[in-house]
């Protein structure tokens, strides 16, 4: 099964590094989501692509974050510089176009830990 | 807060009984979603409802969008160990291809022997 794939899967590092999260879509699928979960928040929308096309990035701090997809294989999320309030699993989905309730399929997420 | 709000919260129970779990929003959704999340892996999901008063069976789950398109059910019949997760379920506000989708806060299913 075709799956989407999230590097790294666990991240530890110290407060003002910079950090990048990357995630590559299945392929022929032209949505890409990216989601922050806590347990305070759940499951949160940052940002999310429409053939390579940022749509809507209203969920994600401009200040410290961005998000890109270089190409239709690969989508990234940085972090910069980080703080311990962004420690969270982050979630890269992506879905196909077309018609109501499409799925989103997600990742196994990458685990940060800001100290 | 939470556009939708799933209860209960947590729901602990042993093989072989039922459970609902609830999903409810003041607000219309042109579409629904289910997902069920194990630790550590992302959510997967395992319906998805648009019609009002719409009912999906996938095996021993059963699946209910309110008449009003603002509410949801998920009722489990006969529970397995292998039910236990966390169900998420997530609404699209919009009519577009790809609305942007709202998570609930879960709710944590644990199904013992």
């Amino acid at each position: 099964d075709a799956r989407v794939t999230q590097t790294p899967r666990h991240k530890v590092t110290e407060m003002g590094q910079e950090v990048t999260m990357r995630c590559q879509p299945i392929l022929g699928h032209n949505t890409v989501f990216w989601y922050r979960q806590t347990m305070m928040q759940g499951l949160e929308l940052l940002a999310y692509f429409r053939n390579r096309a940022p749509l809507d990035d209203s969920g994600m701090p401009k200040d410290r974050f961005s998000a890109e997809m270089p190409d239709a294989t690969l989508a990234t999320l940085k972090i910069q510089p980080s703080e311990p309030r962004d420690s969270a699993v982050y979630f890269c989905a992506s879905g196909p176009t077309g018609g109501l309730g499409r799925p989103q399929h997600f990742g196994d997420g990458t685990r940060l830990s800001i100290l | 807060t939470q556009l939708l709000e799933q209860s209960p919260q947590f729901l602990s129970i042993q093989e072989g009984e039922n459970l609902t779990v609830y999903c409810n929003s003041s607000s219309v959704f042109s579409s629904l979603q289910w997902y069920r999340q194990e630790p550590g892996e992302g959510p997967v999901l395992l319906v998805t409802v648009v019609t009002g008063g719409e009912v999906k069976k996938l095996k021993r789950l059963t699946f209910q969008f309110g008449d009003a398109r603002k509410d949801s059910s998920l009722h489990i019949t006969a529970a397995q160990t292998g039910d236990t997760g966390l169900y998420l379920c997530a609404g699209a506000m919009t009519t577009d291809s790809w609305g942007k989708f709202q998570f609930g806060a879960g709710t944590q299913v644990v199904v013992t022997p």
